[in-house]
């Protein structure tokens, strides 16, 4: 197993435009995450997953936002309407429980003109 | 609401220093406590994970202690070298979800 992949790594996108982002984690790893970081902050929480169900999703993640994990493999990340402020690094992460540390992928760069 | 500060946000040191990254969090009731690094432009590499119970862990030149009842934690760097230049992020479990808080991180240049 490589590891966290995430596709694709860079991404730039009209303002209004849709976007979607793919993680595929360590097969093993039953809980998967999603982060946004922002140029100079650390990454903040966006939503979890414990195999296909999404049991935590931050007040960061509006109505414009929507995560899937179809039957607990890989997960997208949908951002609809895009706006400037959507500008960030998309990270994902997986982990095999709680006691156990993560495994970042590599992000997915949204640049928002 | 845990919030978990970084100090100091950046650094430079000549090679062969020793040096401390301090990471202090406000809710004690951790799960475990992370250390990541940051080359520019990437992702998140695991360094150290320091479970509630452990006061410290060591790989290689880094040692991460663990303070819980104070909220603090250190990444210890031995010896450092050019290649450790990178931002390192401290980050904190507080629930069975595995969720993580983190730090803004310190930006750490080595010089040759």
């Amino acid at each position: 197993d490589t590891g966290v992949s995430q596709d694709p790594r860079h991404k730039i996108t009209k303002r209004g435009q849709n976007v979607t982002f793919r993680c595929d984690p360590i097969s093993e790893h039953n809980r998967l995450y999603w982060y946004r970081q922002t140029l100079g902050q650390g990454p903040e929480f966006l939503t979890y997953f414990q195999n296909e169900a999404q049991l935590e999703k931050s007040r960061l993640l509006s109505d414009r936002f929507s995560a899937e994990r179809p039957k607990g493999s890989f997960s997208t990340l949908e951002i609809q309407r895009t706006e400037q402020g959507d500008s960030a690094m998309y990270l994902c992460a997986s982990s095999l429980d709680v006691d156990y540390g993560y495994t970042f992928g590599s992000g997915t760069r949204l640049t928002v003109v | 609401k845990q919030e978990v500060t970084q100090i100091p946000a950046a650094l430079s040191v000549p090679e062969g220093e020793n040096l401390v990254l301090n990471c202090s969090f406000t809710d004690s009731a951790i799960y475990n406590l992370q250390w990541f690094r940051q080359d520019p432009g990437k992702g998140l590499t695991s360094l150290l994970l320091i479970q509630s119970s452990q006061r410290e862990q060591t790989s290689g030149r880094l040692n991460a202690s663990l303070d819980k009842s104070s909220g603090r934690s250190t990444l210890y760097i031995a010896a450092s070298q050019p290649g450790d230049s990178a931002t390192y992020l401290c980050a904190v479990s507080s629930g069975n979800t595995g969720k993580l808080i983190f730090g803004q991180g310190t930006t750490l240049q080595v010089k040759p």
